[in-house]
């Protein structure tokens, strides 16, 4: 597809485990974001990935949080030992450069029981 | 600490009348700012943007102003349509940053 792609679309899971959130961003795009999206929030900014540059992690709200990118493509979200208040919209953007505007995927709607 | 708001949760327009949506930003710093539309279950998808250097970007039924003494930008949307009906983001950035600011969205409601 064209789009920024993200897997799974829906994650149910218990307080205490680790998830993993995927992100395919659109071929060609050096610039990724990750966010997340509480509900009644606006999107909290998380992580921003540029080409082969060190990552800004300025917004990862703990250290149970981690990103990866790789071959400057695809990335992940890492979140361990997940608690209730991880729950939410997490939404991976991306651009052709940082000064483009982003285009979104679907979300993944992350619920901790 | 928002430093972008939207401070009207939602609104309601007749079709065919003008939609303003506003914005206010704290940080003088911010220097390019953008519009998303975003329907339920879907990601953002962006409308328009303007950088600190104009005072209005126009396209088609959409233009966007920025006030920047006032902190403040709008989104026209004219005329309205009822496929315009979902809710509005706006973000903001400052020069040389990374992070994009969103504020909480305003959601729009075009009656038929």
């Amino acid at each position: 597809g064209a789009g920024v792609s993200q897997s799974p679309s829906n994650k149910v899971t218990e307080k205490g485990k680790d998830v993993e959130l995927r992100c395919d961003p659109i071929s060609g795009h050096t610039a990724l974001y990750w966010y997340r999206q509480s509900l009644g929030q606006g999107l909290e900014f998380l992580i921003y990935f540029q080409g082969n540059s060190a990552p800004d992690k300025s917004g990862l709200p703990s250290d149970r949080f981690s990103a990866e990118r790789t071959g400057g493509s695809v990335s992940t979200l890492t979140i361990q030992r997940t608690q209730q208040e991880d729950s939410a919209v997490y939404l991976c953007a991306s651009s052709r450069d940082r000064n483009q505007p982003q285009h979104f995927g679907d979300g993944t709607r992350l619920s901790i029981l | 600490d928002q430093q972008v708001k939207q401070n009207s949760p939602s609104l309601s327009v007749q079709e065919g009348r003008i939609s303003i949506l506003n914005c206010d930003y704290t940080n003088s710093m911010f220097d390019y700012f953008l519009w998303y539309k975003k329907y339920p279950a879907e990601g953002p998808t962006f409308l328009i943007s303007i950088s600190s250097i104009k005072d209005k970007n126009e396209d088609g039924r959409f233009t966007v102003f920025l006030n920047k003494s006032a902190k403040h930008l709008s989104l026209h949307i004219v005329p309205s349509q009822p496929g315009d009906s979902a809710v509005y983001f706006c973000a903001a950035r400052g020069s040389g940053g990374n992070q994009f600011y969103f504020g909480t969205g305003t959601s729009l409601t075009v009656i038929p």
